[in-house]
């Protein structure tokens, strides 16, 4: 199998607080993992790849300072969000893949941001 | 610039109407085309992956089909719990992220 879960499902935060969302393969290493962010009736906009051990590769228009993401072994990624603020209310999906030469990337179930 | 289109954006079919859902893309050179099925609220969950032109795979009522420029993926006789979103993406070659397309949302009504 290829299971991989996130941590918490939901949350709500107040403005200016920080909150960390965790993503882990249960059943494989996983040596890169990538973050995503989802608005409502929108397709998947990947926001940074990690590769364990090293620094995150952000696209375009994510700011790093604010979306800092650690992978800090082959099982777990984290990303917090800081000092969040309302238009950072989104849905967060993490996906892993295999190994460096498996292509199929398996993702988590996602976890609800709202910040008030 | 790698570009993956969906089409169409929404599909309403009755229960057993089989139909397909297409997959248009561009990418410098192809190294898998993917689908994956997501429920509201849930994460995408992994279909499918095609290497090559011509390369066909099977699962259940789904299967997907690839050419060099585009995707399909056929539902025959489709049940309610079909319903969902269809995404397509891709990756190319030296890459290591998917190109995601808009999806397909699929209504199957009883």
């Amino acid at each position: 199998g290829a299971v991989v879960s996130q941590h918490p499902s939901r949350v709500i935060c107040k403005s200016g607080t920080s909150v960390k969302i965790e993503c882990r393969s249960l059943d494989f290493q996983a040596t890169t993992m990538f973050w995503y962010r989802q608005f409502p009736k929108k397709s998947l906009m990947l926001m940074a790849t990690s590769n364990e051990g090293s620094k995150a590769t952000y696209e375009q228009g994510v700011e790093k300072d604010k979306f800092l993401i650690n992978h800090a072994s082959l099982t777990l990624s984290t990303l917090t969000v800081t000092s969040a603020h309302p238009e950072d209310s989104s849905f967060y999906i993490c996906s892993a893949r295999k190994a460096v030469n498996s292509y199929e990337q398996y993702f988590g179930p996602g976890t609800r941001l709202t910040v008030t | 610039e790698d570009q993956v289109t969906q089409s169409p954006e929404a599909l309403r079919l009755q229960e057993g109407e089989s139909s397909s859902l297409n997959c248009s893309y561009t990418v410098s050179g192809l190294r898998g085309l993917f689908w994956y099925r997501q429920d509201p609220g849930k994460g995408p969950e992994f279909l499918f992956t095609l290497y090559s032109a011509g390369e066909e795979k099977e699962k259940e009522r789904l299967k997907a089909t690839l050419t060099k420029k585009e995707s399909f993926l056929h539902i025959t006789a489709p049940k309610p719990e079909d319903s969902a979103t269809y995404l397509c993406a891709v990756q190319a070659e030296g890459a290591q992220k998917l190109v995601f397309g808009q999806g397909t949302r699929l209504t199957i009504n009883p």
